[in-house]
């Protein structure tokens, strides 16, 4: 099955820093790509998404980023904010059925110092 | 729209103990999911649903079962409760029309704990 690393597990920065995580996944079949902010004791939402026809796409402060070759994929946050402040998972999707499978990364707890 | 509802919030259940965890959905989306998340982990995918009367499994299935006999309702149904299966357990759901529509919208979530 598909397996996901995402890295690092916790990042801190200042406000008005960037923030990059950065994800790497196995299954070459994978074409769908989000990204997930959840705040403590709240529901994931989505925040960002790319296909796997697309290099790149950028919503205001977020990007993401896809090197299809390498397998891998980055959230890039600018100018964080204190309210950026969450856990973050990337998930890579394999297509099934006419439905999609998605795997999750551990989740990367990003802290942003005012 | 209520979105994506689930019951109880929050069910303490003794080892050996049954329940079903309710999830519903007023958005008219075809496909539905349950996800168990652990501490520090990721989402992982029990089970999910591409319509009415079509279920199949996820990643780690072992100990649940589900039924989808409307569109809106997808309960997740626990035989046996074991300490294993203490977790925080998520429903979602997406559209699945044309034009790759693949959002899905998560529920607030059901706090499991077995003792």
């Amino acid at each position: 099955g598909e397996n996901v690393e995402q890295h690092p597990s916790t990042l801190s920065v200042q406000e008005g820093d960037s923030a990059v995580i950065k994800c790497t996944y196995s299954d070459s079949a994978s074409n769908y790509f989000p990204w997930y902010k959840q705040e403590l004791g709240k529901r994931p939402q989505l925040i960002i998404d790319i296909r796997s026809n697309v290099g790149e796409k950028k919503d205001q402060r977020i990007a993401v980023t896809l090197n299809k070759t390498a397998k891998h994929f980055s959230l890039h946050i600018t100018e964080t904010q204190p309210e950026d402040s969450a856990v973050y998972f990337c998930a890579a999707s394999i297509p099934s059925g006419g439905s999609y499978i998605p795997t999750f990364g551990r989740g990367t707890s990003l802290i942003v110092h005012p | 729209n209520a979105g994506v509802t689930q019951t109880p919030k929050f069910r303490i259940l003794k080892i050996g103990q049954s329940m079903t965890l309710q999830c519903t959905q007023d958005m008219n989306h075809n496909y539905m999911y349950w996800y168990r998340q652990d501490p520090g982990m990721g989402l992982k995918l029990i089970y999910y649903s591409v319509g009415a009367g079509i279920t199949d499994k996820g990643e780690v299935p072992n100990g649940y079962n589900v039924s989808r006999s409307t569109t809106e309702d997808f309960p997740l149904r626990l035989e046996l409760a074991a300490p294993s299966q203490t977790s925080v357990y998520f429903c979602a759901s997406r559209s699945g029309r044309s034009g790759g529509i693949y959002e899905q919208y998560f529920g607030p979530g059901t706090r499991l704990t077995v003792t």
